[in-house]
C-alpha cells in the first residue's frame, strides 16, 4: 500500500525554524516528484514546492521561496521540508503529495499543523 | 500568471442529482495538465480526474472530466452521500508551475 506519513508539525514563535518530514512506503520513492502542499485553516490549498526525483530540481511558490527549501533523501526514502524564518501567515496544515500523472498529485499524506504564533 | 476561478462557490443538491462544477482558467492550460481532486472534512484531498478526462484508480464511473483550453468541467453524475465535500482543480505547467482553484462546496439541499 502507498503511504506517506509527514512528522514534524508544531507551535513556532514568529521568526522561528522547523522542519517537516515526509516518509514514504509503498513505491519506489526515487522514481517520483514529490510536493508540499499547505492549506491554512478554513481556506483553500496552496501548492508550496516540488522536487524531482534525483533531488537536481527544486520550485518554489513566491510566498515560500528564500525561507523554504525542499529536499530528499532516497536512501531513507524521506522528503523533507525546512522552513525557516516563518511568519503567522505559514499557519496551516501541510501535506507532502506523490507527483502523478499530468502533473496531479497522488496519493496525499494525512497532513501536519504548522502553527506559528508568539 | 494562471489564475483558476471555480464556480459556483457552492452548490446545494440534493443526493441522486446532478452536479456540474465549473473550473475557468485565465490562460489556456497546457496540453489539458488539469485535475480535480475531493477533499472532506478533516481529510486529506483525494485525486479524482487527471488530464482533464481521465478518472484515477478507484474512482466511480458517476465522477467525468471534461474541457480543454480554459474551460474545464466536473460532472457528478447521481450525488451519492459521500459525495457531498469541497471539489478543487489544480493546473500544471504555467507560472507558478502548479496552481489551485479556490474551490467547490457541494452541499446537502
Amino acid at each position: 500500500e502507498v503511504q506517506l506519513v509527514e512528522s514534524g508539525g508544531g507551535l513556532v514563535q514568529p521568526g522561528g525554524s522547523l522542519r517537516l518530514s515526509c516518509a514514504a512506503s509503498g513505491f519506489t520513492f526515487s522514481s517520483y516528484w514529490m510536493h508540499w502542499v499547505r492549506q491554512a485553516p478554513g481556506k483553500g490549498l496552496v501548492w508550496v514546492s516540488h522536487i524531482n526525483n534525483d533531488g537536481s530540481s527544486t520550485t518554489y511558490a513566491d510566498s515560500v521561496k528564500g525561507r523554504f527549501t525542499i529536499s530528499r533523501d532516497n536512501a531513507k526514502n524521506t522528503l523533507y521540508l525546512q522552513m525557516n524564518s516563518l511568519r503567522a501567515e505559514d499557519t496551516a496544515v501541510y501535506y507532502c503529495a506523490r507527483g502523478s500523472s499530468y502533473g496531479s498529485f497522488d496519493p496525499w499524506g494525512q497532513g501536519t499543523l504548522v502553527t506559528v504564533s508568539s | 500568471e494562471i489564475v483558476l476561478t471555480q464556480s459556483p462557490g457552492t452548490l446545494s443538491l440534493s443526493p441522486g442529482e446532478r452536479a456540474t462544477l465549473s473550473c475557468r482558467a485565465s490562460q489556456s492550460v497546457i496540453s489539458s495538465y488539469l485535475a480535480w481532486y475531493q477533499q472532506k472534512p478533516g481529510q486529506a484531498p483525494r485525486l479524482l480526474i487527471y488530464g482533464a478526462s481521465s478518472r484515477a484508480t478507484g474512482i466511480p464511473d458517476r465522477f467525468s472530466g471534461s474541457g480543454s483550453g480554459t474551460d474545464f468541467t466536473l460532472t457528478i453524475s447521481r450525488l451519492e452521500p459521500e459525495d457531498f465535500a469541497v471539489y478543487y482543480c489544480q493546473q500544471y505547467g504555467r507560472s507558478p508551475l502548479f496552481t489551485f482553484g479556490p474551490g467547490t462546496k457541494v452541499d446537502i439541499k
